[in-house]
């Protein structure tokens, strides 16, 4: 199993770009989850999945847009990028309650 | 004052020293998560405990509920064990997919 793959690993993007940052898991996990990591702070949720079909918000979901049209993909969608949204972003997957963790994507906005 | 609290901030201990890394929580749990977070960047799960004791392999994670601490022990530490080290509690109100975490335990080891 190839767990929590995340693209791209590293972007840089100017301000009011658009771009996805692509999460798949191939443990057939149902929670799948988004997070991003500043410097000196706890990793913040940004959008969780409890299913196919359903999504909801995390403690900072502004933003950021979701879908979860499969259980293995989990998209994240930055609409029009700003200098508050450089940050390390990790995508997560669970079945209980144990995450399992993709090695993240390091997204610069200048 | 954050829900979740670890100490020390930093830690800098020499290779084959014991190490504690402690973690105090002010929400009422069902759950205690202690992951690891290499200088890479990847973020592994250690451990997930509700009550008493959990050990791997050099690893030990221990929990008071009563207390609302948890500490995680590495024994005879080893360079390669640096890393930050993450405490995240599964709150027992509220939607409990949502863990809210600590700000991490940055260990060195040296040679």
């Amino acid at each position: 199993n190839a767990g929590v793959t995340q693209t791209p690993k590293f972007r840089i993007l100017k301000i009011g770009q658009s771009m996805t940052l692509q999460c798949t898991q191939d443990m057939n996990h149902n929670y799948m989850y988004w997070y991003r990591q500043d410097p000196g702070m706890g990793l913040k949720l940004i959008y969780y999945s409890v299913g196919a079909g359903i999504t909801d918000k995390g403690e900072v979901p502004n933003g950021y847009n979701v879908s979860r049209s499969t259980t293995e993909d989990f998209p994240l969608r930055l609409e029009l990028a700003a200098p508050s949204q450089t940050s390390v972003y990790f995508c997560a997957s669970s079945v209980s309650y144990e995450q399992y963790f993709g090695p993240g994507t390091r997204l610069t906005v200048t | 004052k954050n829900e979740v609290e670890q100490s020390p901030q930093n830690l800098t201990a020499q290779e084959g020293e014991f190490i504690t890394i402690n973690c105090s929580y002010s929400v009422g749990i069902s759950a205690l998560h202690w992951l690891q977070q290499h200088p890479g960047g990847g973020i592994v799960s250690l451990f997930m405990l509700s009550s008493g004791k959990k050990k791997h392999g050099r690893l030990i994670a221990t929990i008071n509920i009563q207390e609302k601490h948890s500490s995680l022990h590495i024994t005879a530490s080893h360079p390669r064990d640096s890393a930050v080290y993450i405490c995240a509690v599964r709150p027992n109100a509220g939607n409990n997919r949502k863990l809210i975490w600590g700000l991490g335990t940055s260990l060195a080891v040296n040679p």
